[in-house]
């Protein structure tokens, strides 16, 4: 069945220090992969997104993300963590079946980061 | 939360009663959407509308209902027919199917 995956319901940083949050999908045909960021009781904000091309995507407030076909994964990187980065992120991906497009989240992952 | 505004934020409903969300959007979209967020179950579609004068289920539109009579507006009715309503509901458009999805700030129903 297609899905994302999102292994980590919860990932702790220290400030300043790198952080990874980790998505994997199973989708038909090449994928088109998002990342959102949700602060609470708030709607989601889209951060970036790989469609094709080269395989690390710049996002908004410096986060980036690695595409590895190999892998099926689409892990959400940034190389140093502030406080303000605490939130519950979202990966996405287009699932294309016939007759029947949609978005499927995964089941997101909360990040908190120390001061 | 760009140019998509949801009203009202917190709604209180009665079992037995029928309630609109209402999602507005001005960013020209032609593609709408509505979602329920439960906790630690992610997204998940009710239904969603790609063009006006059409709109299609998607995994979960028992009990739901909508209506896509004008470009901007996405209006959601919850009926009584869904049992178990409480939640966050998520309202999103895109400039057309495959792009990147706006959202609205939620409206938080809760039945008493």
């Amino acid at each position: 069945a297609q899905s994302v995956a999102q292994p980590e319901d919860q990932v702790n940083v220290a400030e300043g220090n790198p952080l990874t949050v980790k998505c994997t999908y199973s989708v038909s045909g090449n994928p088109y992969l998002f990342w959102y960021v949700q602060y609470p009781n708030r709607g989601l904000q889209f951060l970036l997104k790989y469609i094709t091309g080269d395989n690390l995507v710049k996002g908004s407030y410096g986060f980036e993300a690695e595409f590895n076909k190999s892998q099926t994964s689409f892990h959400l990187k940034k190389p140093s963590a502030l406080v303000s980065d605490s939130a519950l992120y979202f990966c996405a991906a287009w699932l294309m079946n016939t007759g029947f497009q949609k978005l499927v989240f995964g089941t997101g992952t909360r990040l908190l980061v120390s001061p | 939360d760009g140019g998509i505004t949801q009203s009202p934020k917190y709604l209180f409903r009665k079992e037995g009663q029928n309630v609109t969300l209402s999602c507005e959007q001005n960013l020209n979209h032609d593609a709408m959407y509505w979602y329920r967020q439960d906790p630690g179950q992610g997204l998940r579609l009710i239904y969603y509308s790609q063009i006006v004068n059409d709109f299609q289920k998607g995994d979960i539109a028992e009990g739901y209902s909508v209506s896509r009579e004008k470009k901007e507006s996405f209006p959601l009715t919850v009926t009584s027919a869904q049992k178990n309503p409480t939640a966050f509901y998520l309202c999103a458009s895109s400039p057309r199917m495959y792009n990147e999805q706006f959202f609205g700030p939620g409206t938080r129903l809760t039945v008493l």
